[in-house]
């Protein structure tokens, strides 16, 4: 059981580069969350999914595309990497109950 | 905006001290308010949670405190230990729609021995 895991750990983009940050949960779950990181802002949430094949926009969307073709997937794209998207993206998983959300260990991107 | 204003910033506490970090909100939708525990390049662990039916929550070392007619809830951690030192998160979520997580901005807690 390994709970949430992201893929890469850590990547270094140049401006106009795109990417995929890959989540894999396998505890079932059906919600699934992307946010970011950033000094002094706490996280932000970039994009959710309520259930395969469903994603939604959270509070800092733009920039950003998801996808949920699996239910233990969740993938976020950057189609052109901009130096505002350095940041560090956490993605986590939520089963029934509020309480029942875990964390991946993070992704930390840098974008030159 | 900050849905959910957390402070201070940043603590030093000594061994065996009390450590407070306090949070406000807004929106009384809110109904649900969780404290996570970061340690350095990990990601956040739900450390307590809190819902507005009690004023109090305590598991261990760490207690909820919550004022519904002020809008606040606060982290005490008792006795405090060096391996408490972390960045602690607030955070509030409604109980309607997905449940999205609103988080405070952090405080980075040093607990020096």
């Amino acid at each position: 059981n390994a709970g949430v895991t992201q893929t890469p750990k850590f990547r270094v983009l140049k401006t106009g580069q795109s990417m995929t940050l890959l989540c894999a949960q396998d505890m079932n779950h059906e919600y699934m969350y992307w946010y970011r990181q950033d000094p002094g802002m706490g996280l932000r949430l970039i994009h959710y999914s309520v259930g395969e094949g469903t994603t939604a926009k959270g509070e800092v969307p733009d920039g950003y595309n998801v996808s949920r073709l699996k239910k233990q997937n969740f993938l976020l794209g950057l189609e052109s990497a901009a130096p505002s998207q350095t940041s560090v993206y956490f993605c986590a998983s939520r089963g029934s109950g509020r309480e029942n959300e875990f964390f991946g260990p993070g992704t930390r991107l840098t974008v030159l | 905006q900050q849905q959910v204003k957390q402070s201070p910033q940043s603590l030093i506490v000594q061994k065996g001290g009390i450590s407070i970090i306090n949070c406000a909100y807004e929106n009384t939708a809110f109904d649900y308010f969780p404290w996570y525990q970061q340690f350095p390049g990990k990601g956040p662990a739900l450390l307590i949670a809190i819902r507005p039916d009690v004023s109090e929550k305590k598991e261990g070392r760490f207690t909820i405190s919550f004022n519904k007619s002020a809008k606040q809830f606060s982290l005490h951690i008792m006795d405090s230990q060096p391996g408490d030192s972390a960045t602690y998160f607030c955070a509030a979520s409604k109980g309607t729609g997905a449940n999205n997580l609103f988080f405070g901005t952090g405080t980075r807690l040093t607990v020096i021995p």
